[in-house]
């Protein structure tokens, strides 16, 4: 059972589709990520989740909607995407302590869900 | 601004012999950690070193060390005894302000040959 699990691996949606992207850490951790990684661009911090609480939303457009039920899954929703959503979206957990994370905590990461958008 | 900039997309390497990935970063923080991950094909990205920027030791784990020049402003990764599963992204991240929140660079694209 691998650290962070992401499901599913691929995906491909219409602009009109509602679809929604899983991830579950089996880590014990308590801080979660969404990362996008586009084609020829540096991976992007989307929202960041501590103690279950969204702590970080990095100027993402609203039709990514993300989910932390609790500390072990992390969702993101999405709704009328646009062809340039095409990417590879990276789910990661580290530890925090009162909702931060310390500076020299390491990411674990998700080997991602591969988006394509017709 | 915070800043991590990466200048070779692609390097190639002999298999046994020792590269050197470039890495440098920005910030105006004191406090900040530096990491190298790698990415396969697969997707994953796979932590393999860190550096805090109090540390006064450069960081190794087995085959990785980490060249580290405060002055400079560089955090370069150096891979000995290179190995064809080696052949992957790297990136380099920064964390500041507040740690998880990694800044990363365009990567390198490593190709070990035989």
């Amino acid at each position: 059972e691998t650290g962070v699990t992401q499901t599913p691996r691929h995906l491909v949606m219409g602009m009109t589709n509602k679809k929604s992207l899983k991830c579950e850490q089996h880590l014990g951790h308590n801080a979660m990520y969404w990362y996008k990684q586009s084609a020829k661009k540096p991976l992007e911090l989307m929202f960041v989740y501590s103690l279950e609480e969204r702590v970080e939303n990095n100027s993402v457009p609203s039709r990514f909607s993300p989910e932390c039920p609790n500390s072990s899954h992390l969702f993101l929703h999405l709704h009328t995407l646009q062809p340039e959503d095409s990417a590879l979206y990276l789910c990661a957990s580290s530890q925090a302590t009162n909702r931060r994370v310390a500076t020299n905590e390491k990411l674990f990461f998700g080997s991602g869900t591969q988006l394509s958008v017709l | 601004a915070q800043k991590i900039t990466q200048t070779q997309p692609g390097m190639f390497v002999q298999e046994k012999e020792a590269v050197t990935l470039d890495c440098t970063y920005d910030t105006s923080d004191q406090s900040y950690g530096l990491f190298w991950y790698k990415q396969p094909s697969s997707g994953e990205m796979i932590f393999l070193i860190y550096q805090g920027s109090y540390d006064e030791q450069n960081a190794t784990e087995g085959r990785y060390s980490l060249n580290f020049q405060k002055a400079r402003k560089s955090a370069n990764l150096v891979i000995s005894a290179s190995q064809l599963g080696d052949s992957a992204m790297y990136f380099c991240a920064m964390s500041a302000h507040q740690g998880g929140k990694l800044i990363f660079g365009q990567g390198t694209e490593l190709s070990v040959k035989p």
